[in-house]
């Protein structure tokens, strides 16, 4: 299985911060990584996937990067609805396997 | 647009079979996307349990193989996950996800908590 490793776990940021989150695999994965937002109490939303490709209808302040094991989620400036826990995602192969979450909090 | 809406008991007993539906509504489910769950143990991240293609090829995370089964009713618009043999580890919320790609989950279920307990 593919370890996915997330840094922070938490992080206390600020409205209009920008806010960087890191993403760590096992084994290189190219760019097969996924990044989902949750909010509290609801379910995960794609965000970006193959590591920079900005989901449908995702606000333009996220962005990702990143190829072979380390992987960057940033959002440019950070609004009141982006205080939410982020996980990421590999889809290289499967079992599929997600970093163990990074929690955004006020 | 893609929605996907969970049902089943909210409670079952350790050693019994955990059965849950998906209703799939505004997407064909025989339209070449991949369908599946993933669920989320209180207070901790998520786990992929398996995914199915419409044509009914089916991927399951090795650790629970031996107990899952993910299957498609096309005629229903509907996808089941059975899990035998359930503990108390299984207690999550699962979601049903459904995406153009196996790796890649673009529509999620709101979750169905699904407790293991006497």
């Amino acid at each position: 299985d593919i370890q996915m490793t997330q840094s922070p776990s938490s992080l206390s940021a600020s409205v209009g911060d920008r806010v960087t989150i890191t993403c760590r695999a096992g084994q290189s994965i190219s760019t097969y990584l996924n990044w989902y937002q949750q909010r509290p109490g609801k379910a995960p939303i794609l965000l970006i996937y193959a590591a920079s490709t900005l989901q449908s209808g995702v606000p333009s302040r996220f962005s990702g990067s990143g190829s072979g094991t380390d992987f960057t989620l940033t959002i440019s400036s950070l609004q009141p609805e982006d205080f939410a826990t982020y996980y990421c995602q590999q889809s290289y192969s499967t079992p599929l396997t997600f970093g163990g979450g990074t929690k955004v909090e006020i | 647009q893609v929605q996907l809406q969970e049902s089943g008991p909210g409670l079952v007993k350790p050693s019994e079979t955990l059965s849950l539906t998906c209703a799939v509504s505004g997407h064909s489910i025989s339209s070449g996307y991949y369908w599946g769950w993933i669920r989320q143990p209180p207070g901790v991240g998520l786990e992929w349990v398996g995914s199915i293609h419409h044509s009914g090829s089916t991927y399951y995370d090795p650790s629970l193989k031996s107990r899952v089964t993910i299957s498609v009713d096309t005629s229903k618009s509907q996808f089941s996950l059975k899990l035998t043999s359930v503990t108390a580890a299984d207690t999550a919320v699962y979601y049903c996800v459904g995406g153009r790609w196996l790796q890649t989950f673009d529509s999620w279920g709101q979750g169905n908590l699904v407790t293991v307990s006497s």
